[in-house]
């Protein structure tokens, strides 16, 4: 069965200081790694899409990477408009569309 | 930039009535999905559709759940004889297939009283 740990759960950050988010993920075989931002009350809007070790996707100050066992989202000098819950999501290779949700890490970033 | 719509916003529904969510999904998207949270929780996944018929579904979309598609745009999930641990966000999401990513509406939050 798929499985996707966050860390830490929650992380407050002064505004421009900067740090990463972890994802570490177990699946048969990696189809691929999903980035989601979430806003309270919305639904959640995709930042990323990782397939291969080694991959990096930048978008703005996010900055997304991939290894055989997790995922790291860093976030560099971040903004309070960045305050959301990052969510990690895997999709496996046997042939199914599903995702696996990890619980998310709350983002603060204080003015 | 195209979005996948869902209404209602919010549903009230007394404990053992059917109730049913709408979604509208992205117009080019093959691929068609249901997922729950539930306050505090993790997003799960309830079901997927392709070409007319379930491909996938998890533990949790047992009897009383199933899913239509009435027509070339609407998603429908409905709930029969609702339990009060059906009290959650329900998510509508849609995709291309392949390792396309799925696009999420903003959810219907489901009371149960």
């Amino acid at each position: 069965e798929d499985q996707v740990t966050q860390s830490p759960e929650a992380l407050r950050l002064q505004e421009g200081e900067s740090s990463s988010l972890n994802c570490s993920y177990t699946v048969s075989g990696l189809r691929g790694l999903f980035w989601y931002r979430q806003d309270p009350g919305k639904g959640p809007e995709f930042l990323f899409t990782l397939y291969s070790a080694g991959e990096e996707k930048e978008k703005e100050r996010l900055k997304a990477t991939l290894t055989k066992k997790e995922s790291f989202l860093h976030i560099t000098a971040p903004k309070p408009e960045d305050s959301a819950t990052y969510l990690c999501a895997v999709a496996n290779s046997g042939g199914y569309q599903k995702v696996t949700f990890g619980t998310g890490t709350k983002l603060q970033v204080i003015p | 930039e195209p979005e996948v719509t869902q209404t209602p916003s919010h549903q009230v529904t007394q404990m053992g009535q059917e109730v049913i969510l709408r979604c509208v999904p992205i117009s080019n998207h093959l691929y068609f999905y249901w997922y729950r949270q539930i306050l505090g929780q993790k997003v799960e996944f309830l079901v997927s559709f392709y070409n007319n018929e379930i491909s996938e579904k998890s533990e949790i979309f047992d009897d009383q759940f199933s899913v239509e598609r009435p027509d070339g745009s609407n998603f429908t999930l409905k709930i029969r004889s609702t339990k009060l641990e059906d009290s959650a966000m329900y998510f509508c999401a849609s995709n291309s297939g392949g390792n396309q990513p799925q696009h999420f509406g903003d959810g219907t939050r489901l009371s149960i009283l």
